[in-house]
């Protein structure tokens, strides 16, 4: 059971735009803790995706993007493309455990 | 260039020790908090370990009193010592860099304990 909430999977057409939220509590994100996104695609390591909420490294396109609110975080894809199917995992700190956080991962398929 | 490689995974007995260690070039490892992170097969990423700049050190429950993270500023390395193995130790470990961020990832090594 992990700290952070992610839906185990979502999906969308080429084109469309989803979004994948991630669900803390007033220890993590409700604690204005920061909140990263990691790409894997299948067999590689994660990749840095956002960071900061809303922070693209370089070379990561301006189709991703990061929300929070609350307790709760997003990570948008717009212009959904095959290449974006992959494991998606939000990231923070959390001031209870000591300890850093990740959610349990949220698959995408791109149909 | 940036560049992150772990080397020493395998397969090892239930109760054994295995030495996990981290090449890094780019950049130096006593200059920003360095991590390992593992993910079991088909389950999600968990931070294992991490050391500060200053030299303290985190980890997980799990393996508090088994593993011991360290690094080698001569050689520039990041090494994570591993004690009394447990099947579920089994994943593979990552070593990443963390600014406020796990922001530069290896390939990551295998461990698998098993008998």
């Amino acid at each position: 059971q992990s700290v952070l909430t992610q839906p185990p999977s979502v999906s969308g057409a080429p084109g469309q735009r989803v979004t994948i939220s991630c669900t803390g509590s007033s220890s993590n994100i409700g604690a204005g803790y920061d909140v990263h996104w990691y790409q894997q695609l299948p067999g590689t390591a994660p990749k840095p995706l956002i960071y900061d909420e809303t922070n693209r490294p370089s070379g990561v396109p301006d189709r991703f993007s990061g929300s929070r609110s609350g307790t709760s975080a997003s990570l948008a894809i717009t212009g959904l493309q095959a290449e974006d199917e992959a494991e998606y995992y939000c990231q923070s700190y959390d001031s209870s455990l000591s300890a850093w956080v990740f959610g349990g991962g949220t698959k995408l398929t791109v149909l | 260039e940036v560049q992150v490689v772990e080397s020493g995974g395998g397969l090892i007995q239930p109760g054994g020790s295995l030495r996990l260690s981290c090449a890094v070039s780019g950049f130096t490892v006593s200059s920003t908090y360095m991590s390992w992170v593992r993910q079991a097969p088909g389950k999600g990423l968990e931070c294992v370990s991490l050391i500060y700049t200053g030299g303290t050190t985190y980890y997980t429950v799990s393996v508090r009193g088994r593993f011991t993270i360290s690094r080698d500023n001569s050689k520039n390395t990041l090494d994570l010592q591993m004690n009394s193995l447990r099947a579920e130790d089994t994943a593979v470990y990552y070593c990443a860099s963390y600014s406020s961020y796990f922001d530069s990832w290896g390939q990551g090594t295998l461990v698998t304990v098993s008998s």
